[in-house]
């Protein structure tokens, strides 16, 4: 089953906007990761925020992180027609003696209409 | 930095033929990543390596895929025979990672578009 799971599925918002998008999880975690991929391309690595972290900034970007809650949230302030994309949150899932890995959810699909 | 470099692009077969995709990872990352997409499915991961050595296969759905890494600047990733079923898109991604610890992020490659008739 999928670790990390975004919702909403789809969002359309307004230019200028802010798109704020969520995520949640079932294990423990040492870290999530946000990952954004245009139309034809691979994933790009946005922001990865620790489990000992609450929240993060990287430019217009802000991710928080609630442990207890087993959620993330990805704020993309003043959006842009550029920011039409998808979105994918990773869980990198705690496992004790294994190795872990990356698990991405099935992504959020912005739609930023100019 | 070219970053990770996928080959071919795009490929077209027919069912039953061998189909190999290359993958050429950031120079100085010592992890691999192969990854499938589709609508249906998502993001799966594979198979990954680490320091050449495959780690965790478990995602490789079948005896009809397979994965080498012989040195640290090369994958690949093999089909043999085809079906219609495995057309998706094939990502590979690297990162500077380590065995038993946490995780840094993955730089993937454009992507092989593969398509099986």
């Amino acid at each position: 089953s999928q670790q990390g799971e975004e919702d909403p599925q789809a969002l359309s918002i307004q230019e200028g906007e802010n798109a704020t998008m969520n995520c949640s999880y079932k294990t423990s975690i040492n870290n999530l990761q946000w990952y954004r991929q245009n139309s034809g391309r691979g994933l790009v690595h946005l922001i990865l925020i620790r489990s000992n972290e609450r929240e993060k900034h990287s430019g217009r970007l802000r991710v928080t992180l609630d442990t207890s809650k087993k959620s993330s949230s990805l704020l993309i302030t003043a959006s842009r027609a550029a920011d039409t994309a998808s979105y994918f949150c990773a869980t990198d899932a705690r496992k004790t003696g294994a190795n872990s890995k990356l698990t991405f959810g099935k992504g959020i699909t912005l739609s930023v209409r100019p | 930095d070219a970053g990770v470099i996928q080959s071919p692009r795009h490929e077209v077969t027919e069912m039953g033929q061998e189909v190999t995709l290359r993958c050429k990872p950031i120079s100085g990352h010592n992890s691999l990543f192969w990854y499938r997409q589709t609508m249906m499915r998502g993001l799966e991961l594979l198979i990954y390596f680490n320091n050449n050595v495959p780690i965790d296969d478990s995602g490789m759905p079948e005896d009809r895929f397979s994965a080498k890494m012989p040195n640290a600047s090369f994958s690949t990733l093999k089909i043999q025979p085809s079906e219609p079923r495995d057309s998706a898109v094939y990502f590979c991604a690297s990162s500077l990672s380590f065995v038993l610890q946490n995780l840094y992020e993955q730089y993937f490659g454009p992507g092989t578009r593969l398509t099986v008739t």
